[in-house]
């Protein structure tokens, strides 16, 4: 299976833009890329996922290489509420969920 | 709008000692999951059911049964409870097989003295 990799720890202050890169120089043609955050004392949550374009929803958008061997979640404007552990996880289309790995994830600290 | 429910929140088990953590959904979902996360790891996948009337085994199936009781329900039994099962469970639920979004309960903290 493909293998992501993320920083261990990032910080950013309130209402800035926050980059989280995910690098993934495995992946296959398929894997789509899916990003999850983990909230304190909380079960993890969808945040995004994409194939080959950047996707935008309502939480953040993903920005995905060209050559899709890294991709960089974006959070616009963060807020106290996102400081979370956030996953990159590679899934092949037609597998279940079963099949995501979460890894150590990236612990995003905000400032106030 | 419940989601996914797990009930207890805490528990506390003595070693040996046997229970059943629960799970429900209400989103009419086809698959559910059953993840167990220890301090400062990510989840490791313990058991799933596909569709209602299967289950199979995830990556640490040891020392867990589990049971998909109808197609909201899917319950995880811990037989004779060991210290290394203290971890913090969480179900989810998806639409199904090849569906993106997962979602999660907010997890079952259990210590086994």
């Amino acid at each position: 299976d493909a293998k992501t990799t993320q920083p261990n720890s990032m910080e950013s202050n309130e209402e800035e833009p926050v980059h989280l890169p995910c690098n993934h120089s495995t992946i296959s043609g398929t894997d789509y890329i899916h990003w999850y955050r983990q909230l304190p004392s909380q079960g993890p949550e969808y945040v995004i996922h994409g194939l080959t374009s950047n996707v935008n929803n309502r939480m953040a958008s993903l920005a995905i290489a060209e050559d899709r061997k890294s991709s960089t979640l974006i959070l616009h404007r963060a807020t106290l509420r996102d400081a979370a552990v956030y996953y990159c996880i590679l899934r092949a289309p037609n597998q279940g969920a079963q099949k995501l790995v979460f890894g150590q994830g990236t612990r995003l600290t905000i400032n106030p | 709008n419940a989601g996914v429910t797990q009930t207890p929140k805490f528990q506390v088990l003595k070693t040996g000692q046997s229970m059943t953590l629960q799970c429900a959904q209400d989103m009419n979902h086809n698959s559910m999951y059953w993840y167990r996360q220890d301090p400062g790891m990510g989840l490791r996948l313990i058991y799933y059911s596909a569709s209602e009337g299967t289950t199979d085994k995830g990556e640490v199936p040891n020392g867990y049964n589990v049971s998909r009781l109808n197609k909201r329900e899917f319950s995880l039994r811990l037989e004779s409870a060991a210290p290394s099962q203290t971890s913090v469970y969480f179900c989810a639920s998806s639409v199904g097989q090849g569906y993106t979004e997962a979602f999660f309960g907010q997890g079952t903290r259990l210590t086994v003295v």
